[in-house]
């Protein structure tokens, strides 16, 4: 079975400050990977997603993720943060035609001026 | 862009009500899905559904139902609530073979 393990609860830092968001999974098998985004009394956003190729996917707002096979990982970072930036993370791992989902407990990301 | 609403975004029920949460998508999506959502857990699946009368038990199934009479819509049963059951509700849909899981904006239920 897989899991997803995001050590941080939360991390509180100042705007234009870098981030950097953990996630480690564990799998026998080849996996897929996704940082999902919760803003404020909404639903969940896909961010990024690793599914092949090149192990550095990045998302249209600045955000970006590396595929660490090695070290079964897939961190997010952002260079400088905005406040809009604040929300719940969460990193979520899928194997072979995407059937499941497996979802870390989430990182909450607050950004302060 | 894909659309997927839920019927309520709070809801309150007493202890032993029965709770339907309806799900919509209007994508013509075959897969769709149930989850709840607690503090420090993440996101845990209850059931979900590959097509039309079709379902397959989540990780957390116990407690709950789940009806797919039409493909557009995913219904949650809470057959008999539960204190244990306060909880934010979130349903997703996704094509099939796709990656991408969309999410409707949750409902939040607390049983009293």
């Amino acid at each position: 079975a897989q899991s997803v393990t995001q050590l941080d609860s939360q991390v509180p830092v100042f705007e234009e400050a870098p981030v950097e968001l953990r996630c480690n999974y564990s799998s026998s098998v080849s996996v897929y990977l996704f940082w999902y985004v919760q803003y404020p009394n909404q639903g969940l956003q896909l961010l990024l997603k690793y599914l092949s190729g090149s192990t550095l996917v990045e998302s249209i707002n600045g955000f970006e993720a590396e595929f660490n096979k090695s070290q079964t990982s897939f961190h997010l970072r952002k260079p400088s943060v905005h406040i809009s930036d604040t929300a719940e993370y969460f990193c979520a791992v899928s194997v072979l035609s995407f059937q499941k989902l497996v979802f870390g407990t989430g990182t909450r990301l607050l950004v302060s001026p | 862009d894909v659309k997927v609403t839920q019927s309520s975004r709070y809801l309150v029920k007493r202890t032993g009500e029965k709770v339907f949460l309806e799900c919509v998508q209007d994508m013509d999506h075959e897969n769709m899905f149930w989850y709840r959502q607690d503090p420090g857990l993440g996101l845990r699946l209850i059931y979900f559904s590959y097509d039309v009368k079709m379902k397959e038990k989540g990780d957390i199934p116990e407690g709950y139902s789940v009806s797919r009479e039409k493909k557009e819509r995913f219904s949650l049963i809470l057959e008999s609530a539960s204190t244990n059951q306060t909880s934010m509700y979130l349903c997703a849909s996704r094509l099939g073979g796709q990656e991408t899981q969309y999410f409707g904006p949750g409902t939040r239920l607390l049983v009293l």
